[in-house]
């Protein structure tokens, strides 16, 4: 079922650095790629998210770069929190497809 | 701010017992989807609804699983004869229907069978 790969597993990152999370997609009918964070007994909250459109996208200290060619997208955390420590999913989806692909998840840690 | 609900939080039960889960929605959302998420793992699809019709189901979606949304409102999802792989995080989702929308994932319904 697995259509999306994510790595790495999981990250440890100082405080105040940048976290970078990569995931790769196998079909080419998606054209719908969010990312989700997730706090341990919580659902998965959207953080931000791209279509094949554009290249990048940013919303505060997150960044989305996609690479259509590659099949490749990626997240950055810029300026990392503690309160950014979460596990982070990448996801895709298509318009014919309603079924959203998960990626496995990354834990990130921020160290203070 | 009413988000997505789901209810229970948390199930126990034993093996070979039925459940049943509740899912409400984001009021304006038509679209509401199950996934299944066990520890370490991404959430993995199980069926969606447009409305009051269910449009689509994953092949993890066995015979024992069954899902409803009978006024196009709130959504449950009933598992007969638990097994112990049934074991999981069921998380509820709802979007609205134009295009590919974000989905809004509710805090889930932990089950364990024992």
């Amino acid at each position: 079922q697995q259509q999306v790969k994510q790595s790495p597993q999981s990250l440890i990152v100082q405080k105040g650095g940048i976290s970078i999370i990569n995931c790769a997609y196998e079909n080419t009918a998606f054209d719908y790629f969010p990312w989700y964070q997730q706090f341990p007994g919580k659902g998965p909250a959207l953080l931000i998210a791209i279509r094949p459109d554009v290249s990048e996208k940013k919303e505060g200290r997150f960044t989305i770069s996609f690479n259509k060619s590659a099949k490749q997208f990626s997240l950055h955390i810029m300026d990392s929190q503690p309160g950014d420590s979460a596990t982070y999913f990448c996801a895709a989806s298509s318009m014919f497809n309603n079924d959203m692909r998960f990626g496995a998840g990354t834990r990130l840690t921020v160290k203070p | 701010d009413t988000g997505v609900s789901q209810n229970p939080r948390h199930k126990i039960t034993k093996r070979g017992q039925n459940v049943t889960f509740r899912c409400d929605p984001i009021s304006e959302h038509n679209r509401l989807y199950w996934y299944r998420q066990t520890l370490g793992q991404g959430p993995e699809f199980l069926t969606y609804f447009q409305n009051e019709a269910q449009l689509e189901k994953s092949r993890l979606l066995s015979d024992r699983f069954s899902a409803e949304r009978p006024k196009g409102s709130f959504s449950t999802l009933e598992i007969q004869r638990t097994e112990q792989g049934d074991s999981a995080m069921y998380l509820c989702a709802s979007s609205l229907s134009r295009g590919n929308q974000p989905q809004h994932f509710g805090d889930g319904t932990r089950l364990s069978i024992l």
